[in-house]
């Protein structure tokens, strides 16, 4: 059974820091891996997904890596800002059959302080 | 937001009280999917749909049905709410096309079984 872990469960940096999210998944067997974002109170929004042929990818100060064999992926964040508070979840989408079924990690909650 | 909503937003019920959660899209979507987001346990699937009439079970689907009767509504029921089933309900459909194969969120309904 795939599982998805996230650590940590909350972060605080100062703005302009660089950060990274980590995202650790049990069964290297993956299709895909999506990095998303939920504000306070509101849905998720997806940031950046990773087919399982990629390593990484890009959008604007954010870039997701993939690691299949280890079992990890990372989501890095540059030149933090206080708007980029928010927890961050990272999901596995494991077979590649048409259901699109995710596995989420627990998520992160970022705070970053003007 | 890909046109989804969500109704109601927020509910509070007593235990062994039916209740029945509606999700709403805009883009006649085939893939719908419920979840449930808990404190330690980010989001888990509770069911999904792959077309109208066509449903399956997720990860924690006991204790839920799901009916799709139109393309663009899928009902959550709660056939005899406990104070466990207390949680932020989601409800997602899933846009494929191209490079792209994700899923968007709808903004949530937080429901309290007291």
């Amino acid at each position: 059974k795939q599982e998805v872990t996230q650590i940590p469960a909350a972060l605080s940096v100062p703005e302009g820091e660089n950060l990274v999210l980590n995202c650790s998944f049990t069964d290297s067997a993956i299709y895909n891996l999506q990095w998303f974002r939920q504000d306070p109170g509101k849905g998720l929004t997806s940031l950046l997904l990773i087919q399982s042929s990629q390593r990484e990818q890009t959008s604007g100060r954010l870039n997701a890596s993939l690691d299949k064999s280890s079992g990890r992926s990372t989501l890095y964040i540059a030149a933090s800002q206080p708007g980029d508070s928010a927890t961050y979840l990272c999901a596995v989408r494991s077979t590649p059959g048409n259901t699109g079924k995710l596995i989420f990690g627990q998520g992160t909650t970022l705070q970053v302080k003007p | 937001d890909a046109g989804i909503t969500q109704s109601p937003r927020h509910k509070v019920t007593e235990t062994g009280t039916p209740v029945t959660l509606r999700c709403h899209q805009t883009e006649n979507h085939r893939y719908m999917y419920w979840y449930r987001q808990d404190p330690g346990h980010g989001l888990r699937l509770i069911h999904y749909s792959y077309g109208v009439k066509d449903t399956d079970k997720g990860e924690v689907s006991d204790g839920y049905s799901v009916s799709r009767s139109k393309t663009e509504d899928f009902l959550l029921t709660l056939e005899s709410a406990t104070s466990s089933q207390t949680s932020v309900y989601f409800c997602a459909i899933r846009k494929a096309g191209g490079d792209t194969d994700t899923q968007y969120f709808g903004p949530g309904t937080r429901l309290t079984v007291l």
